[in-house]
């Protein structure tokens, strides 16, 4: 099965707002409100920031929200900190389908 | 603490095999789908296997049906990954995540390194 498309890379500035975009299909991104975002720092484990499109797990900063149109997904920082550059990896459900993740997307503070 | 303990990554010759374990402590497993999430260097996420919560379905990424087999013992909160004939392209961190429902990993191991050599 394809991976979710993602952009490769995304950068902003100290307190700027990015998004970063995550393209699927009308089977599963555009099927269900199944969406999840993943935080990766370099060398460490994956951290689940963001799931069911909009819903944050406990602990996660206000500055991550999640959001959906159609067959796209999208994850903004708002307020962005030297701490958030990381890559970010999206998930989708998809009916009788193994996961898959997103094709992830580095981000960069400058 | 809640967490997920990967172990038994090492370096392995092609064509070998090696035995991944994952302990859960703190973190009930038993009534969830596990998985075993691979990325290879500098590379992205890569889904590789999962197993259903009382272990009677289990699926596989097609890079490596028929070569890996996923297993659990809920007795003892763990999760196992024994990696038969591996290839160069196997060369890997391996992490243990939880799916906490609709696909969704809600917690996840640190990962241990497997790396095959030709």
């Amino acid at each position: 099965q394809s991976a979710l498309t993602q952009p490769a890379s995304v950068s902003g500035s100290p307190g700027q707002s990015i998004t970063i975009s995550c393209t699927g299909t009308s089977s599963d991104i555009g099927a269900y409100n199944r969406v999840s975002w993943y935080q990766q720092h370099p060398g460490k484990a994956p951290k689940l920031i963001i799931y069911d499109v909009v819903n944050r797990p406990s602990g996660v900063s206000y500055r991550f929200s999640g959001s959906k149109s159609g067959t796209t997904a999208s994850l903004t920082i708002s307020g962005l900190q030297a701490e958030d550059e990381a890559d970010y990896y999206c998930n989708s459900y998809r009916r009788n389908s193994s996961p898959v993740f997103g094709t992830g997307t580095k981000v960069t503070v400058l | 603490e809640v967490q997920l303990v990967e172990s038994g990554g090492d370096l392995v010759q092609s064509g070998g095999s090696l035995r991944l374990s994952c302990a859960a402590s703190g973190l009930a497993i038993s009534d969830y789908w596990m998985n075993w999430v691979r990325q290879a260097p500098g590379k992205g996420l890569e889904w590789v296997a999962s197993i259903k919560e009382d272990g009677t379905e289990r699926d596989y990424a097609d890079s490596v049906r028929g070569r890996f087999t996923i297993s659990r013992d809920n007795t003892k909160k763990s999760v196992t990954l024994q990696m038969n004939s591996l290839r160069v392209e196997d060369t890997a961190m391996y992490y243990c995540a939880r799916d906490g429902g609709w696909h969704c990993f809600d917690h996840w191991g640190q990962g241990t390194p497997v790396t095959v050599s030709s």
